[in-house]
């Protein structure tokens, strides 16, 4: 099984400030992925983190709002950018479709 | 579109019964189903997994059951005890490759409660 650490745990943020969410794998992985939780909601995939291009976004998901980065096959970073009380969520990260990190629960005022 | 439905938001049950956890789905490109337990401020945990090839799989407690005709899934906890309580998501892959299961799409989960 993979270890997975996510940092932060939780931040409340002010609107149209950015925040970077961090996700660390103590192995190399092939599959990173992201995930939103919002209140009351079942988990939605964001995009797939794709190491050394570009990720791939679902549907109702774009770049300029959540920049994903993959420098390596044990790290990947979603910001959520420009944010407003509508991104209050839980942020998850997943590997391999079957490990979870521990999420991140974002306030936005 | 919701293209996977678990239909009860929550179930109670006493300890030592079986607890009974469904899951609908409508695409019929999904090769596999997942399920996970959830804890308040934890990510989820994964539990059980199935092959659409199959139609039952079991570890331990957990046994978890596809009807590929009916589009349905389910999962039995047998004895239930109060450490599962938590909620359940059902998840599904059509992506799945290697050693990956790749995108997953998940139901909206139930919350399990079982009482000592």
């Amino acid at each position: 099984s993979a270890v997975i650490s996510q940092k932060p745990s939780r931040d409340i943020c002010q609107r149209g400030t950015s925040l970077t969410i961090q996700c660390q794998v103590d192995s190399q992985v092939t599959m990173m992925f992201w995930y939103r939780q919002q209140p009351g909601q079942s988990l939605t995939l964001i995009a797939t983190a794709n190491q050394g291009s570009e990720a791939t976004y679902e549907s109702g998901f774009v770049i300029d709002k959540f920049p994903i980065s993959r420098p390596n096959l044990t790290f990947s970073t979603l910001t959520v950018s420009n944010m407003s009380p509508e991104d209050s969520s839980i942020y998850l990260c997943s590997v391999e479709g079957l490990f979870f990190g521990s999420g991140t629960q974002l306030s936005v005022l | 579109d919701q293209q996977v439905k678990q239909n009860s938001p929550s179930l109670s049950v006493q300890e030592g019964r079986i607890s009974i956890l469904n899951c609908d789905y409508t695409n019929s490109m999904f090769d596999y189903f997942l399920w996970y337990k959830k804890y308040p401020a934890e990510g989820p945990t994964f539990l059980i997994s199935i092959s659409s090839i199959k139609d039952k799989n079991e570890d331990g407690r957990f046994t978890v059951f596809l009807n590929k005709s009916a589009k349905h899934l389910s999962l039995h906890i047998v004895p239930s005890q109060p450490g599962d309580s938590a909620v359940y998501f059902c998840a599904a892959s059509a992506s799945a490759g290697g050693t990956s299961y790749g995108k997953l799409t998940f139901g909206q989960g139930t919350i399990l409660t079982v009482h000592p």
